[in-house]
């Protein structure tokens, strides 16, 4: 079965400190990535996506993905975290063939310290 | 404009009873999706419309689990019976369906957190 990987539960940073969450799939085919956020209390928020094009997207709030089929890996940058990205944040994938939903990652939980 | 609203926010009840929960997805959007969220855990597919009609059902967990859109917009998720082990957090999302047939980027609504006593 397809599925996504977030290998990552829990992260925790201090201001400034750069980020990388990582996510991976199961499936050779091919793919629509998303990242969603979800802050303390708020409903989930789209981040990014990847459609086709340059593999290196860029999403709101200073975040960047690099899509790289090769390693089936669509992992989530930031250079300079901030105390209110503490949020979960969770990988989506949507497979050819799939239909139309969305295939979650358990989510990663990333606290940044002031 | 507004975006994907769910009420309740929050329900409890007993089990062996029956929940609906209302989902009014953003304005023209022909998509809409269900997913249910365990804690701890990724949103996973319940059902996605495309119109009126149930287009894929496949993530049904079981025939307590129902749901309708009868005008194309607004949609009703139905379970009868209800066990322990439905508690979660219920999530609507809505998106455009292109002329291609392609889908864009799915929005979420703020969930209904059912919880079975």
């Amino acid at each position: 079965a397809q599925s996504v990987s977030q290998h990552n539960h829990h992260v925790i940073l201090s201001e400034a400190a750069s980020l990388e969450l990582g996510c991976n799939y199961s499936y050779g085919g091919t793919v629509n990535l998303f990242w969603y956020v979800q802050y303390p209390g708020q409903h989930l928020q789209l981040l990014l996506k990847y459609f086709s094009g340059d593999p290196l997207v860029k999403g709101i709030k200073g975040f960047e993905a690099e899509f790289i089929k090769s390693k089936f890996s669509f992992n989530l940058r930031k250079p300079s975290v901030q105390w209110s990205d503490t949020a979960e944040y969770f990988c989506a994938v949507k497979f050819k063939g799939s239909a139309r939903q969305l295939t979650f990652g358990s989510g990663t939980q990333l606290t940044v310290l002031p | 404009g507004a975006g994907v609203s769910q009420t309740p926010s929050n329900k409890v009840t007993e089990k062996g009873k029956y929940v609906e929960l209302r989902c009014d997805p953003i304005s023209g959007h022909t998509a809409l999706y269900w997913y249910r969220q365990s804690l701890g855990q990724g949103p996973e597919f319940l059902i996605y419309f495309q119109g009126t009609g149930a287009a894929d059902d496949s993530g049904l967990p079981n025939d307590r689990f129902f749901a309708v859109r009868p005008e194309g917009s607004v949609s009703t998720l139905k379970i009868q019976r209800t066990e322990r082990g439905d508690s979660a957090v219920y999530l609507c999302a809505s998106s455009l369906t292109h002329a291609s047939g392609s889908t864009d980027t799915q929005y979420f609504g703020p969930g209904t957190r059912l919880t079975v006593l």
